[in-house]
């Protein structure tokens, strides 16, 4: 079984600071993706970055990048310079990638907020 | 190339009723996957299909259910509504593994 967990239920940043959103991971497959999702107030969840378990770099997606420590079983969302427009709910998620399993299973979520 | 659409965006019923939500995936993309999300429970995987085949299906009762036509459009349907089953309903579609894009959801509301 695959898990989750997203230790920070709020986090609040100084508009063009950097954050660190954590993210930690359980799961006894080998091949497996991370995903980061952004939920704002509309409800929409817009997809911000993917990390492979076999990808030997970390994802970098503009302001963007995931730190993937994959010893810890750990994959930290990086926002740098953040903006207003970042506030909002940020998932963490997970899928098994050796086969035909789409399934995502998400932790339970971030909220974070911008101050001007 | 246009998005997931899902329709209707919002939806009043109750209790006892039965609701139909739809889900028109990105162009090319073949499977489509359903999502549950409220506040007690966070975001729970419903079910997925492929090639108008059910491919996943999540820990939820019968009375949830779903289909997959030719033209990759999905549906989802909840058959004797409970007010547990208010909720956003979110619907996604990948053409590959490493990626799922989802539509805007549904917000259903079961009084």
């Amino acid at each position: 079984a695959q898990k989750i967990t997203q230790t920070q239920p709020g986090m609040f940043v100084q508009e063009k600071e950097a954050v660190t959103l954590d993210c930690t991971y359980d799961t006894s497959d080998q091949s497996y993706g991370l995903f980061w999702y952004k939920q704002p107030s509309s409800g929409e969840m817009i997809f911000l970055i993917y990390q492979g378990s076999y990808d030997e770099q970390n994802a970098t997606e503009g302001r963007y990048s995931l730190n993937f420590q994959k010893a810890r079983k750990s994959a930290n969302l990086v926002i740098s310079a953040s903006q207003l427009g970042d506030s909002a709910m940020y998932f963490c998620a997970m899928r098994y990638s050796g086969g035909s399993n789409y399934k995502l299973t998400f932790g339970k979520g971030t909220l974070l907020t911008v101050n001007p | 190339k246009a998005g997931v659409t899902q329709t209707p965006r919002y939806l009043i019923k109750t209790r006892g009723q039965q609701v139909t939500l739809s889900c028109s995936p990105i162009s090319g993309h073949r499977s489509v996957s359903w999502y549950q999300q409220t506040p007690g429970q966070g975001l729970q995987f419903l079910f997925e299909y492929f090639s108008e085949t059910q491919r996943n299906k999540g820990n939820f009762p019968g009375r949830f259910s779903g289909r997959q036509f030719s033209n990759s459009r999905s549906e989802m349907n909840v058959s004797t509504l409970e007010l547990g089953d208010s909720a956003l309903y979110l619907c996604a579609s990948s053409y590959r593994s490493n990626e799922q894009f989802f539509g805007p959801g549904t917000r259903l509301t079961v009084l």
